[in-house]
């Protein structure tokens, strides 16, 4: 599968490939996360969310990685399909204070 | 349905031009928040609110103003519109302002400012 080590604002992956979405996040005190999907001429759209007590959490073709130590939040997307094809965010929040966003990834999935 | 609604969806005014986008939701949830979105800068907060009458800024709330008079309703006042508040916005709810509560967005709102 296709990933990134570090944040980059594009991936393009082949369809049925494994997709790996990294994103750093500032606040060590942050401890809830959660990534959102964004498709042209949408709102953002939840797609998996994990505390900071927690390091894994998977859902549908979805898993969420955690590491706290190096501050590093990763989505990764299995048996990437064209309708995969978006913008995703990473989000943070302390406490229920203000969500903050990361840049955002573009995923381009081809058939 | 469950859903957050904007309106309008386009918009289009001139400077120092007051205008509103209304903002409401049906799922009687407590924590409802105003973001921004603009190229390169990703989705910025700009006003939330816990509860009814209860308010509080953001990470860019200069030249907004809201409300929270009602529980599903939280519209987004610009006094005086300029330029720069050209931007792509978007309202969100969420059942409660602590961690653990998946928000809600609406379809988001396009102001362009002459």
């Amino acid at each position: 599968g296709e990933s990134v080590g570090l944040h980059l604002p594009t991936l393009s992956v082949q369809e049925g490939d494994n997709s790996i979405i990294n994103c750093a996040y500032s606040n060590s005190a942050s401890d809830y996360f959660i990534w959102y999907k964004q498709e042209s001429g949408k709102g953002p759209q939840f797609i998996i969310d994990i505390r900071s007590n927690m390091d894994k959490r998977q859902g549908q073709r979805v898993t969420v990685l955690l590491n706290k130590t190096v501050k590093h939040l990763s989505l990764q997307i299995a048996a990437t399909q064209p309708g995969d094809s978006a913008v995703y965010f990473c989000a943070e929040t302390q406490a229920g204070t203000a969500l903050i966003f990361g840049k955002g990834t573009t995923l381009s999935v081809s058939s | 349905e469950a859903q957050v609604t904007q309106n309008p969806r386009y918009l289009i005014t001139v400077t120092g031009k007051k205008l509103t986008v209304t903002c409401s939701q049906n799922m009687n949830h407590e924590y409802m928040s105003w973001y921004r979105q603009d190229p390169g800068l990703g989705l910025r907060q700009i006003y939330y609110s816990m509860n009814v009458e209860v308010t509080d800024k953001g990470d860019v709330p200069e030249g907004y103003k809201v409300s929270r008079k009602e529980k599903r309703n939280f519209p987004l006042i610009l006094e005086s519109p300029s330029p720069n508040q050209t931007s792509l916005y978007f309202c969100a709810s969420s059942l409660s302002s602590g961690s653990g509560y998946e928000q809600y967005f609406g379809p988001g709102t396009r102001l362009t400012v002459t």
